[in-house]
């Protein structure tokens, strides 16, 4: 079983902070899938980093993919509070690279006005 | 551009009853994927499918059966509803390939009693 294992699990913070979100795994993924679920929504997909190394940025959200291809971060510059919610990363696997992802439990992000 | 619908939103059912869940996309993707979320575990992968007629078992099948007539529908069924059942159900698709995310519908809440 792969298992992907995110920290912190909660994480309360001012408005302007600048926060990181882990994703760690002992498992190689294909790729590594970041999601931001609100509530009584499903998961909506915020970046897909593919390349070991790989950083994307996405306006004050950095995404970073180890060099193995196990874990990743997530870096928010200056929180908003549009920021709140619950992030999710996810890796891909299978034959064909993405038939199946792995869930993370989330950290559940609330930035405080 | 509908993404991923999924229906009913909310349903309460008896222990034993048994029912089907809806999902149908219209992006012509060739995945599609059935997720329960239970608070503290994440998203559990139910069975998945790579294209119409292939079906195979996630992390957590027992219990449930789904079928893939059409590339658009992916209906799950719960053949004999148990409390252990109650959950969100979400149903998510995505283009195969590992640059490719899944775009996720808005969820079913389930309640067995």
């Amino acid at each position: 079983t792969q298992l992907l294992e995110q920290s912190p699990q909660f994480l309360s913070i001012q408005e302007g902070e600048n926060l990181t979100v882990y994703c760690n795994s002992s498992s190689v993924f294909s790729s590594l899938q970041w999601y931001r679920q609100e509530p009584g929504e499903g998961p909506v997909l915020l970046v897909t980093v593919v390349t070991g190394g790989e950083v994307k940025k996405l306006k004050r959200l950095t995404f970073q993919f180890g060099d193995a291809r196990k874990d990743s971060s997530l870096h928010i510059t200056a929180a908003q509070p549009g920021d709140t919610g619950l992030y999710l990363c996810a890796g891909a696997h299978g034959g064909f690279g993405n038939e199946k992802l792995t869930f993370g439990t989330g950290t559940r992000l609330t930035i405080i006005p | 551009n509908a993404g991923v619908t999924q229906t009913p939103k909310f349903q309460v059912l008896k222990t034993g009853q048994s029912m089907t869940l809806q999902c149908a996309q219209d992006m012509n993707h060739e995945y599609m994927s059935w997720y329960r979320q239970d608070p503290g575990m994440g998203l559990r992968l139910i069975h998945y499918s790579v294209g119409a007629g292939i079906t195979d078992q996630g992390e957590v099948p027992n219990g449930y059966n789904v079928s893939r007539s059409t590339t658009e529908d992916f209906p799950l069924r719960l053949l004999s509803a148990a409390p252990s059942q109650t959950s969100v159900y979400f149903c998510a698709s995505s283009k195969p390939g590992q640059s490719y995310g899944y775009t996720f519908g808005s969820g079913t809440r389930l309640t067995v009693v």
